[in-house]
């Protein structure tokens, strides 16, 4: 059973470029959610997504965009890469009221 | 303005003690839920505790507590008899139903380090 599964695991960009991280989990979830995790911040909501075909905006959503595919993947895409982004990038899914289950984290350096 | 506050940036516990770490919250809400993750230096989010807004007791999961106070809006995670293990950052987080349905928030953290 893997769970929630992001890749990459790391990824250094220049500014300026685009890149998509990707998240599947294969335990039927209804939500799913992208935070970001920098030092000394905790993680913050960048978008979730309560269902599929739906997606709505966290605390700090602007620089990115996001598509729930199916049920199964909910991806993350940075359009135009800046540093203010390098952070640690984890993507969750949860049903009900149940507790959440996160992948492992995307590390990712803009330069 | 922030949702969940944990105004203890870095904890400190003798091993075997008992250690008590802060989260208060504000919300509007009537219908929330309250959850502690742990994280350890490895970077993994591991899950330890439920509250609903509407629990009558305190929920307990083995060595972890959490002490409910709905009209102070607190939450704190107490955890018995520390072990070595238990060094690493927790985080409090929100659910709301209602305004936001399925939206979870997290604060900032509280380092624990255990002391043998």
């Amino acid at each position: 059973n893997a769970g929630v599964t992001q890749t990459p695991k790391f990824q250094v960009l220049k500014t300026g470029q685009s890149m998509t991280l990707q998240c599947a989990q294969d335990m039927n979830h209804n939500s799913m959610y992208w935070y970001r995790q920098d030092p000394g911040m905790g993680l913050r909501l960048i978008y979730y997504s309560a269902s599929e075909g739906t997606t709505d905006k966290g605390e700090v959503p602007n620089g990115y965009n996001v598509s729930r595919l199916n049920k199964r993947e909910f991806s993350l895409r940075l359009e135009s890469a800046a540093p203010s982004q390098t952070s640690v990038y984890f993507c969750a899914s949860r049903k009900g009221l149940a507790e959440a289950f996160f992948g492992q984290g995307t590390r990712l350096t803009v330069v | 303005a922030q949702k969940i506050t944990q105004t203890q940036p870095g904890m400190f516990v003798q091993e075997k003690e008992a250690v008590t770490l802060d989260c208060t919250y504000d919300t509007s809400d009537p219908s929330y839920g309250l959850f502690w993750y742990k994280q350890p230096s490895s970077g993994e989010m591991i899950f330890l505790i439920y509250q609903g807004s509407y629990d009558q007791q305190n929920a307990t999961e083995g060595r972890y507590s959490l002490n409910f106070q709905k009209a102070r809006k607190s939450a704190n995670l107490v955890i018995s008899a520390s072990q070595l293990g238990d060094s690493a950052m927790y985080f409090c987080a929100m659910r709301e139903w209602e305004t936001s349905y399925d939206k979870v928030i997290f604060g900032p953290g509280t380092s624990l380090s255990v002391i043998p």
